[in-house]
C-alpha cells in the first residue's frame, strides 16, 4: 500500500503570504502528526491528532500555524503571514490507532523556503 | 513529562568501526522505545524498536536493548558501513501521549 504523501514537495514563497501544506496519512491510521526540521536540526512536534479527538496543539509556535483533519484523513498545515523563520522541512507522520507506542511512519516532507 | 537525551555528534568513524550511540530517557509508565534513522536527503525511517523491558530491537546490523534499570536504549552496530551514514533519532512513544525525540545524532563514517 501507500505510504504517507506530502504536497507540494518545496514551496518557496514571499514573506507575509499563506501558505498550506497537505498530508496523506497511511490509509486505517487514526494518528496523525506534524512536526518541523529545521536545517540541521532535530525534530520540533506542530500538532497532533488522534481519531475525533481534540488535537493537541501544544506544540504549534505562534497563532499564525493551525491545522485541520478532514473526514479523519488528510490534514493541511497552513501558515499564515509566513515569516523567514518559518523555513524548515515540515514532516507528516502517522501511525494505527492506540497512542503514543505505536511506530509512526513519515511522509517525505515538504521544503519551505520563505524569502 | 517524558524525554529524550542522546549523544551529541557528529560522529566520525572509519569503516569498520564499532559504533555506540547513547540514549537515554525519562518516561512515566511503560513506554515503547525507537530508534528512526534519515539517510541524506531522505525522510525518517523506523530502524528498530523495543516494546518492553529486557527486549532487543535488531535490524540491518543495528541492535539497542531496553534496559529499564538504567533507563537506556543504546543503539550498536559492529563494523559500520559508509552506506551507514546518516542522522539517527531516538525516540519514545507512550500510551495516550506524543512521540518524544532525541535532537539527533549524525554519523559520517569515512571509507
Amino acid at each position: 500500500g501507500a505510504g504517507v504523501s506530502q504536497s507540494p514537495s518545496n514551496k518557496v514563497t514571499e514573506k507575509g503570504k499563506d501558505v498550506e501544506l497537505r498530508c496523506d496519512p497511511i490509509s486505517g491510521h487514526t494518528a496523525l502528526y506534524w512536526y518541523r526540521q529545521s536545517l540541521g536540526q532535530g525534530l520540533e512536534f506542530l500538532i497532533y491528532f488522534q481519531g475525533n479527538s481534540a488535537p493537541d496543539k501544544s506544540g504549534l509556535p505562534s497563532d499564525r500555524f493551525s491545522a485541520e483533519r478532514t473526514g479523519g484523513s488528510v490534514s493541511t498545515l497552513t501558515i499564515q503571514r509566513t515569516q523567514q523563520e518559518d523555513s524548515a522541512v515540515y514532516l507528516c507522520a502517522s501511525s494505527l490507532a492506540g497512542g503514543g507506542e505505536r511506530e509512526q511512519f513519515f511522509g517525505p516532507g515538504t521544503r519551505l523556503t520563505v524569502l | 513529562g517524558n524525554s529524550v537525551t542522546q549523544m551529541e555528534g557528529p560522529v566520525t568513524l572509519s569503516e569498520e568501526a564499532f559504533l555506540t550511540i547513547n540514549c537515554t530517557y525519562t518516561a512515566t509508565g511503560y513506554p515503547s522505545l525507537f530508534w528512526y534513522v534519515q539517510y541524506p536527503g531522505e525522510g525518517l525511517q523506523l530502524l528498530l524498536k523495543a516494546t518492553k523491558a529486557d527486549d532487543k530491537g535488531s535490524n540491518k546490523g543495528f541492535e539497542a536493548t531496553y534496559r529499564k534499570e538504567t533507563t537506556s536504549f543504546h543503539l550498536e552496530k559492529g563494523s559500520v558501513q559508509v552506506s551507514d551514514s546518516a542522522v539517527y533519532f531516538c525516540a519514545l512513544g507512550n500510551y495516550g501521549q506524543n512521540f518524544v525525540f532525541g535532537p539527533g545524532t549524525r554519523l559520517s563514517v569515512l571509507p
